[in-house]
């Protein structure tokens, strides 16, 4: 099956300062998905990349997908407390006879210092 | 804002307590899924389904089961609940299968005693 590893783990920056969280694929991804999770609640789906090298912006967040299609980043810009949260990056599963859903990464815990 | 509903949000039950969490999209997606997340650790596909009467086993062996009768409803149960049950449930549901993003629920955290 597909394993996504994401790092760091946790994080905790200053309010202000940029930060980047990175997502690894043992195989090639077809589709890579950034969502938030506030803690206990549901995840809110952030970027969609599916193309090699491509990258997308909304507001303070960047997503980049590697040419290679094996690694995704995330980067954040001048932080927030509203960024607080669960970082977690999901792939679409491609495994022959694997289920077809979403795989994800353990997550990268987001704190933000004021 | 994602129409994905999961009732309830909580609930706390018994040992052999028969129970059904709710999840109700009003998207008309095709796909819909149950994750599995303990705290702390990651999601972990239990369920999911192409569409009505289409039900299939996830990643992660489950004691749960799924129905799929109408398009906007999947509904999750356990005939007997058990202390290993304690978790939280995900639903999600998306409108084709690879290549579109999937909109989650709130979640249910349910916790046996």
């Amino acid at each position: 099956s597909q394993e996504l590893e994401q790092s760091p783990q946790s994080l905790i920056v200053q309010e202000g300062k940029n930060l980047t969280i990175n997502c690894t694929s043992s195989k090639t991804l077809y589709g890579l998905y950034w969502y938030k999770q506030k803690y206990g609640e549901g995840l809110i789906f952030l970027m969609m990349l599916q193309k090699g090298g491509e990258e997308k912006s909304h507001e303070k967040i960047t997503a980049k997908l590697d040419e290679k299609k094996q690694q995704s980043s995330l980067h954040i810009t001048a932080s927030q407390p509203s960024h607080a949260g669960i970082y977690l990056c999901g792939a679409d599963s491609v495994t022959e006879g694997g289920a077809d859903g979403l795989t994800f990464g353990k997550g990268t815990h987001l704190i933000i210092q004021p | 804002e994602a129409d994905i509903y999961q009732t309830p949000r909580y609930l706390v039950i018994g040992t052999g307590k028969k129970i059904t969490l709710e999840c109700s999209q009003t998207m008309g997606h095709d796909k819909m899924y149950w994750y599995q997340q303990d705290p702390g650790m990651e999601l972990h596909l239990i369920h999911y389904s192409y569409g009505v009467n289409s039900t299939e086993k996830g990643d992660l062996s489950s004691e749960s089961t799924v129905s799929r009768i109408r398009t906007e409803h999947f509904p999750l149960t356990l005939e007997s609940a058990r202390p290993s049950h304690t978790s939280q449930y995900l639903c999600a549901s998306s409108l084709h299968g690879g290549g579109t993003e999937a909109f989650f629920g709130q979640g249910t955290r349910l916790t046996v005693v």
